[in-house]
């Protein structure tokens, strides 16, 4: 399996602009987590799903931010209308059983909002 | 509100030398305790996972222990390498709902 694929690897965008970051998980896994690393605030979970349904978004920092899970193989994350202070590296991990079995994460996507 | 620290935030130490990195935790009522390492612009990858009901895990150079009643983890790494040098990070599983609480980590430096 390629891992948890995520795209695009570096954004560079302009205040106010939307913003729409992809993950593809790990086929068979049934959950799916999104997390946000900044130096200030460590790696906190935004989101998380379990087949498909969104099961937890108290992460979630403002309205401005929103995820979708359409089927099992595709995740979005968007920010409309970003803002500097979203700037940091978001994270998409999956994993088959949530509690029991370990979290795989991908590779991140580094946002730069100028 | 799970809270985790690890400490030191910083360690550097000549290769061949013993690893100690510490984690605490605020609340005892974990599903799992999860240590991961992260090298620079790169994600996350899984070392080692401790169940709630276990003591310790192992994997080749590595060893982390759990006491759960006192909110401890310590990850051993035996005869460090340079290859060694990355973040490692503490992260803990609520007994509720699986949502992980990470630590900021602890760099490691091991000097060739």
């Amino acid at each position: 399996d390629a891992g948890v694929i995520q795209s695009p690897r570096h954004e560079v965008t302009e205040m106010g602009q939307e913003v729409t970051l992809r993950c593809k998980p790990i086929s068979g896994h049934d959950y799916l987590f999104w997390y946000r690393q900044t130096m200030m605030r460590g790696l906190e979970l935004l989101i998380y799903f379990n087949n498909n349904v969104p099961i937890d978004d108290s992460g979630m920092p403002e309205d401005r931010f929103s995820a979708k899970m359409p089927n099992a193989s595709f995740s979005t994350l968007k920010i409309q209308p970003s803002e500097p202070r979203d700037s940091a590296v978001y994270f998409c991990a999956s994993s088959r059983l949530a509690g029991v079995d370990t979290q795989y994460f991908g590779p991140g996507t580094r946002l730069t909002v100028l | 509100k799970q809270e985790v620290t690890q400490i030191p935030a910083a360690l550097s130490v000549p290769e061949g030398e013993n690893l100690v990195l510490n984690c605490s935790f605020t609340d005892s009522a974990i599903y799992n305790l999860q240590w991961f390492r992260q090298d620079p612009g790169k994600g996350l990858t899984s070392l080692l996972l401790i169940q709630s009901s276990q003591r310790e895990q192992t994997s080749g150079r590595l060893n982390a222990s759990l006491d759960k009643s006192s909110g401890r983890s310590t990850l051993y790494i035996a005869a460090s390498q340079p290859g060694d040098s990355a973040t490692y990070l503490c992260a803990v599983s609520g007994s509720n709902d699986y949502k992980l609480s990470f630590g900021a980590g602890t760099t490691v430096t091991v000097r060739a």
